[in-house]
């Protein structure tokens, strides 16, 4: 089983700062890389599924980008707000949609 | 939106105990997905499905069986519980599509004591 590494593993930033965490892979085998945002007590909520040659995806006030060659995507939230605490989960798509996860990464924004 | 519906969010079983977790789709989603997540490792997959009747073992199928008699429901079935299957399960459908993402319900909390 290919390691998918999410870093940092917890994350506190302020109300108003941005933030950025990393997803990274040691290979470039895969069809497409899933992001994941997963808030309490809730269900893991899809924000974006990136392929291959795709580029940077957005949504509102987070982005997402892919470096397959170095083996990384980044995950951007721009001002963050109480509502972003959330667990942010990384998966990749290996073909049939059968995803290996990272361990996510926990974030908390501090009002 | 796709609506995914776990029967239970909180289980508590015995060792030895049979135990049936479901999961309904009210989407006509083709493909289902057990998930379990525990402390520190990631969401690893158990069982999957891409059709009615049809069944797949994921990367964790030991102690568990699944059975998808119909489209929308896909049940995970503990023969036999053990202590070491107490976890957060997570059922998942997609359309079948490519690139298409999972649509998760919002787990079941089983404690087997």
């Amino acid at each position: 089983i290919l390691n998918v590494e999410q870093s940092p593993q917890s994350l506190h930033v302020q109300e108003g700062d941005s933030t950025n965490f990393t997803c990274s892979f040691p290979s470039s085998n895969f069809y497409a890389l899933h992001w994941y945002r997963w808030e309490t007590a809730k269900s893991p909520e899809a924000l974006f599924v990136m392929t291959l040659n795709g580029d940077e995806k957005k949504k509102g006030r987070i982005s997402a980008t892919l470096n397959t060659k170095e083996g990384y995507s980044y995950l951007y939230i721009k001002g963050s707000q109480p509502e972003d605490s959330a667990t942010y989960l990384c998966a990749l798509d290996f073909g049939n949609e059968k995803l290996t996860f990272g361990t996510g990464t926990r974030l908390t924004i501090i009002p | 939106d796709v609506k995914v519906t776990q029967s239970s969010r909180y289980l508590v079983k015995r060792t030895g105990e049979k135990v049936f977790l479901e999961c309904v789709q009210d989407m006509d989603h083709e493909n289902m997905f057990w998930y379990r997540q525990d402390p520190g490792l990631g969401l690893r997959l158990i069982y999957f499905s891409y059709d009615v009747k049809m069944k797949e073992k994921g990367d964790i199928p030991e102690g568990y069986s699944v059975s998808r008699e119909k489209k929308e429901r896909f049940s995970l079935i503990l023969e036999s519980a053990s202590t070491n299957q107490t976890s957060m399960y997570l059922c998942a459908s997609t359309k079948g599509l490519d690139n298409s993402p999972l649509h998760f319900g919002n787990g079941t909390r089983l404690t087997v004591t």
